[in-house]
């Protein structure tokens, strides 16, 4: 099992602005995915994040929009850069998920952009 | 092109009833199927899994099916509780290592007592 601490639980920023969120795995782990979640919709993936080289990322979303850290195994920061209400939405880290195994996530950052 | 959907949004049951719910996928060869609960302000929470040469699973009041040839699963929980408000969501585990889940978006079981 792991457990993922992930902050900020919420924010309230100005459009313009970035955030950055971090998730903090309790063990060692080669991926994490960062997912984003819009009212009323699934879970989306925006990039996996692989320690050691650049974050993946799904289409529809760019490094420069989204750049990802991943400086060890433990440790992960999404940003949201040059926001817009667009944006307002839950953020979730995970890992775990795939070949038959469970995936654990951190509780969620909700995001609004004014 | 590839979708996965749970067919209701939303599902009202009184207590004591079974909860009944479905998910459907198109263009994807699943080689697991998971299902999560989702409480508001947290993020989804492993509950079972099954295997695509697996037909049913079970877990306490909980039992998923897995039917291949209609690219569904079933997920039933039997004997409702308010308490088993929340939101479900399915997710499509391709099979292979570091590769996402895919999730639907979600059922919203509201069980009234």
């Amino acid at each position: 099992s792991a457990v993922i601490s992930q902050k900020p639980s919420r924010d309230i920023c100005q459009r313009g602005t970035s955030l950055t969120i971090q998730c903090q795995v309790d063990s060692q782990v080669t991926m994490m995915f960062w997912y984003r979640q819009q009212p009323g919709q699934s879970l989306t993936l925006i990039a996996t994040a692989n320690q050691g080289s650049e974050a993946t990322y799904e289409s529809g979303f760019v490094i420069d929009k989204f750049p990802i850290s991943r400086p060890n195994l433990t440790f992960s920061t999404l940003t949201v850069s040059n926001m817009s209400p667009e944006d307002s939405s839950i953020y979730l880290c995970s890992v775990g998920g795939g070949l038959n195994t469970e995936a654990f996530f951190g509780q969620g950052t909700r995001l609004t952009v004014v | 092109s590839q979708k996965i959907e749970q067919n209701s949004e939303a599902l009202n049951i009184q207590e004591g009833k079974t909860a009944t719910l479905t998910c459907n996928y198109t263009n994807y060869s699943p080689a697991y199927l998971q299902w999560y609960r989702q409480d508001p302000g947290r993020g989804p929470v492993f509950l079972l899994l099954i295997r695509e040469n697996e037909k049913e699973k079970r877990k306490e009041r909980l039992k998923v099916t897995f039917d291949t040839t209609l690219k569904q699963s079933l997920f039933h929980i039997t004997a409702s509780q308010p308490a088993d408000s929340a939101t479900y969501l399915c997710a499509l585990d391709v099979g292979q290592a570091g590769t996402a889940l895919i999730f639907g978006k979600g059922t919203t079981l509201s069980v009234s007592s």
